[in-house]
């Protein structure tokens, strides 16, 4: 088992839909969590950065953590062709290291 | 403010050559990282610099070294390539205050594509 699960996708959306992107864990040691944004051929784009348990907001987008199932939740808001990339979460104790999910493509049709 | 620029971004070896990557960090960071991404997965952490001096490694052979110059650059260093090293190799920098913590945002760059035939 992965320390860190993703589901692959794709997850294709209509304009406009709320979408949901999930990643669960299964370890309680890590504190820092956050969503990159990767379009293709391109490096990762952080997105949102979340410390322990609870929701932080920046537009479109709203990033969940629940410490307490392992389990952490991207949302974005009205979305846009524009939000097509896929999305990875990545997580980390007090270390030095980030693990990745195997990262959601999305694709929003317009 | 300049990103984080890696070079080359594309490049074809054959089996046990040597391959060497390069990553300018963004102005103001000491702290780069290095992954590989296999195509469909996510990054795999391979080390950290902080300050020229490795601070961390995560489960690749030593066949893959690095280096920090006092610029902050790096290279990335792949001996004895092997099919499997075929990748997207990302570097990513980030100013780490003395703490070596995960809690440093990292910024990515666009990563050199390696193929090896």
């Amino acid at each position: 088992q992965k320390e860190v699960e993703q589901d692959p996708g794709p997850l294709s959306v209509p304009e406009g839909a709320i979408v949901s992107l999930n990643c669960t864990y299964s370890n309680s040691a890590f504190q820092y969590f956050m969503w990159y944004r990767q379009y293709s051929r391109k490096g990762p784009e952080l997105l949102m950065y979340t410390y322990s348990s609870g929701n932080k907001e920046d537009g479109r987008f709203t990033a969940q953590v629940d410490k307490s199932s392992k389990y952490i939740s991207l949302f974005i808001r009205d979305s846009q062709p524009s939000d097509s990339a896929t999305y990875l979460c990545a997580m980390s104790d007090s270390n030095y290291q980030l693990i990745w999910g195997a990262g959601t493509k999305l694709i929003i049709k317009p | 403010e300049t990103g984080v620029t890696q070079s080359p971004t594309h490049l074809i070896k054959t089996r046990g050559q040597q391959v060497t990557l390069r990553c300018s960090s963004q102005s103001g960071h000491n702290t780069v990282s290095w992954y590989q991404q296999a195509l469909g997965q996510g990054p795999q952490f391979i080390f950290q610099y902080y300050r020229e001096e490795e601070n961390g490694r995560g489960n690749f052979p030593p066949r893959f070294s690095g280096l920090q110059f006092p610029n902050y650059s790096s290279e990335l260093n792949v001996n004895a390539l092997e099919l499997d090293d075929s990748a997207l190799y990302l570097c990513a920098s980030s100013f780490d205050p003395g703490t070596r913590s995960g809690a440093n945002v990292l910024t990515f760059g666009a990563g050199s594509r390696l193929t090896v035939l």
